[in-house]
């Protein structure tokens, strides 16, 4: 069985300052990775993945994460945020096997203040 | 092309009462996922369904919570004699294949107030 740990429940950041966001996972088997963002009262998007390859994925706003397989970490960047990046992020796991479900963390609350 | 629907977005229901909620997947997708999400708390997985089975339903309640997605219309996630503990934001979401390379993407989410 897969878990998630995102470390920080809450991350405030000031506009234009660069912001990580955490996530460590425990799996028995290879997974595949997430980043998922949650707007207010809307439904999940998702960010970015690793699936295989370079272990440095990026998103089209700028967000990028990194597969670290010795640390079981796939952390979250961005070098500068906006106010419009404040949001619930969520990292989610999946095993390699077909047919599984995505498992989550309990996110991290991004608040961007101006 | 409509993305995953889900309604309706907000539920009220009195303890004991039956809830219903409707997923229509986006499509070309036949594979459906249900999640709830309760306050402060990641998404946990309920079940995983393919046209007219059940795939996995490892995370659902044994009792009261069954789901179905039938071969014509939208997956139906029915909850019966709701209790306050049910209050939560159930979301579905749904991918082409099913493989765990897949994106799942998700629906609004139905948020279901029990009183």
């Amino acid at each position: 069985a897969q878990s998630v740990t995102q470390l920080d429940s809450q991350v405030p950041v000031f506009e234009e300052a660069p912001v990580e966001l955490r996530c460590n996972y425990s799996s028995s088997v290879s997974v595949y990775l997430f980043w998922y963002v949650q707007y207010p009262n809307q439904g999940l998007q998702l960010l970015l993945k690793y699936l295989s390859g370079s272990t440095l994925v990026e998103s089209i706003n700028g967000f990028e994460a990194e597969f670290n397989k010795s640390q079981t970490s796939f952390h979250l960047r961005k070098p500068s945020v906006h106010i419009s990046d404040t949001a619930e992020y969520f990292c989610a796991v999946s095993e390699y096997s077909g047919n599984t479900p995505l498992v989550f963390g309990k996110g991290t609350r991004l608040s961007v203040i101006a | 092309n409509a993305g995953v629907m889900q309604n309706p977005r907000h539920l009220v229901r009195r303890r004991g009462q039956e809830a219903r909620l409707r997923c229509s997947p986006m499509k070309g997708h036949s594979h459906v996922y249900w999640y709830r999400q309760l306050p402060e708390e990641g998404l946990k997985f309920m079940v995983y369904l393919q046209k007219e089975n059940i795939i996995d339903e490892s995370g659902m309640p044994k009792e009261r919570f069954s789901a179905e997605f039938p071969k014509e219309g939208p997956s139906i996630l029915r909850i019966q004699q709701v209790v306050r503990g049910d209050s939560a934001a159930y979301f579905c979401a749904s991918s082409p294949t099913g493989w765990g390379t897949d994106t799942q993407y998700f629906g609004p989410g139905t948020r279901l107030t029990v009183l």
